[in-house]
């Protein structure tokens, strides 16, 4: 079957560095997308992995473990404007599976 | 702006009314698909067209009918349907030609808040 796990809410500090954990189990694997998503908006994309390791993409990094059914969303540097929730979907072909979403607060 | 737009953007509808929501796309994505939000539930994956052809249904009832006349639009025909049924509906397309596109993320329109008294 599918499984996506992450967890359900954060709170990090302005300024702080928060680590957003997915783990997977998934019949086919051809990649992990991470997105945002604000209240009352659409999720917008992210990043993207398929090797392991890490990607940096300015404040937010996305590391994915292939072996481990593992990948973590990381934030430097927050900001108020990052409170949202931050999705992780990994896709199998056309078809993208989500997780249930982390939803982060960001206080002053 | 975000290249999928979704019409409209609310609707509430009784349990006998029949309305459409509606999709367009314009960014050349051959892939389109219906995502179902409901609070404290991941993304549900209702449908997939690839270049106009159904290609998922994942179990969803009969009373939502999607159609694909061609690549860049998507409806989804609802009728008789239940107070559970009030979700966000997202459209998203995407790139799903072959593996050399699959790091082609999906892009989501805003979404209908869907609401069924």
């Amino acid at each position: 079957g599918q499984n996506i796990d992450q967890p359900t809410e954060m709170t990090a500090t302005e300024g702080a560095i928060v680590q957003i954990n997915c783990t997977y189990q998934t019949s086919g694997f051809n990649g992990l997308f991470w997105y945002q998503q604000h209240a009352g908006e659409a999720p917008t994309f992210l990043s993207y992995n398929v090797l392991d390791g890490l990607e940096e993409k300015g404040r937010f990094s996305s590391f994915l473990s292939r072996s481990k059914g593992y990948s973590y969303l990381l934030l430097k540097e927050l900001q108020m404007k990052d409170s949202a929730s931050y999705l992780c979907a990994v896709r199998e072909g056309q078809n993208f599976v989500f997780g249930p979403g982390t939803r982060l607060s960001v206080l002053p | 702006e975000t290249g999928v737009t979704q019409t409209p953007r609310h609707l509430v509808m009784g349990m006998t009314n029949k309305k459409s929501l509606k999709c367009e796309q314009h960014l050349g994505h051959n892939a389109m698909y219906w995502y179902k939000q409901s609070a404290k539930k991941p993304l549900e994956l209702m449908f997939v067209y690839n270049f106009k052809e159904q290609t998922e249904n994942n179990s969803v009832p009969s009373r939502f009918s999607p159609e694909c006349p061609n690549s860049s639009h998507l409806f989804l025909h609802l009728h008789t349907l239940q107070p559970e049924d009030s979700a966000l509906y997202l459209c998203a397309s995407s790139q799903a030609r072959d593996i050399l596109s699959y790091n082609s993320p999906l892009h989501f329109g805003n979404g209908t808040r869907l609401t069924v008294t």
